[in-house]
């Protein structure tokens, strides 16, 4: 089955420490996406990318990095430049051919500080 | 900067009851998804709205969208306990080729008791 997976879990991160979280796809999708969840709030966008070799920061970049070197593979970097990680972190990927497709979920990571 | 706001945030209502839930937002757009998260979940794709008077129907959900009003609402009929979850409307700000920039609504946390 086509989907997408996040790894890990749980994390939890020291102070001054950079953690990485995991997107896997087998959808074969263009684009994919990093949504940041709070606690009783909807998702913001982190990063987004629509080819590979290509990404663009969305609404709350800072303390974060990415990297898109495969279709199949996005993977985001939370920094120590993030002060308030805490948060439930969500991938998501779309087809590249039109809005008529939602966007596909994975399950989510969720971080937080030691 | 596209808003979109959701009403109400919280909904208690008992069996067999119906209810609506709007979705507000501030800018130009035909395109609107509404998806359903369970508890610590990920989030599930529901309904794809792309044109004005646009109407989607799943068993006891119906979501409609109207672009002149740039509100959507989600009908909920007849509610069964399985309906329990929180629902987020997400528009897309349109301006990407090939993706999805999507602003999320707060979310409507849905609690049906028997």
């Amino acid at each position: 089955d086509g989907g997408i997976t996040q790894s890990p879990k749980y994390l939890f991160r020291k102070e001054g420490q950079n953690v990485t979280l995991s997107c896997e796809q087998n959808l074969n999708h263009d684009a994919m996406y990093w949504y940041r969840q709070d606690p009783g709030q909807g998702l913001r966008l982190i990063y987004y990318s629509q080819i590979v070799n290509d990404f663009q920061k969305g609404d709350i970049a800072e303390g974060y990095s990415v990297s898109r070197e495969k279709k199949e593979s996005f993977p985001l970097t939370v920094t120590s430049a993030q002060k308030n990680p805490t948060a439930f972190y969500l991938c998501a990927s779309s087809a590249r051919q039109g809005p008529n497709q939602p966007q596909h979920f994975g399950d989510g990571t969720r971080l937080s500080i030691l | 900067e596209l808003k979109v706001e959701q009403n109400p945030l919280f909904l208690s209502m008992q069996e067999g009851k119906n209810y609506t839930i709007y979705c507000n937002y501030s800018t130009t757009s035909d395109r609107l998804y509404w998806y359903r998260q369970d508890p610590g979940k990920s989030l599930e794709s529901l309904f794809v709205l792309l044109s004005n008077g646009a109407v989607k129907q799943e068993g006891r959900l119906m979501a409609s969208l109207d672009t002149k009003a740039r509100l959507s609402t989600l009908h909920i009929t007849a509610a069964v306990h399985d309906l329990s979850a929180t629902y987020f409307c997400a528009v897309d700000e349109g301006r990407i080729q090939g993706a999805q920039k999507l602003v999320f609504g707060q979310g409507t946390r849905l609690t049906i008791n028997p």
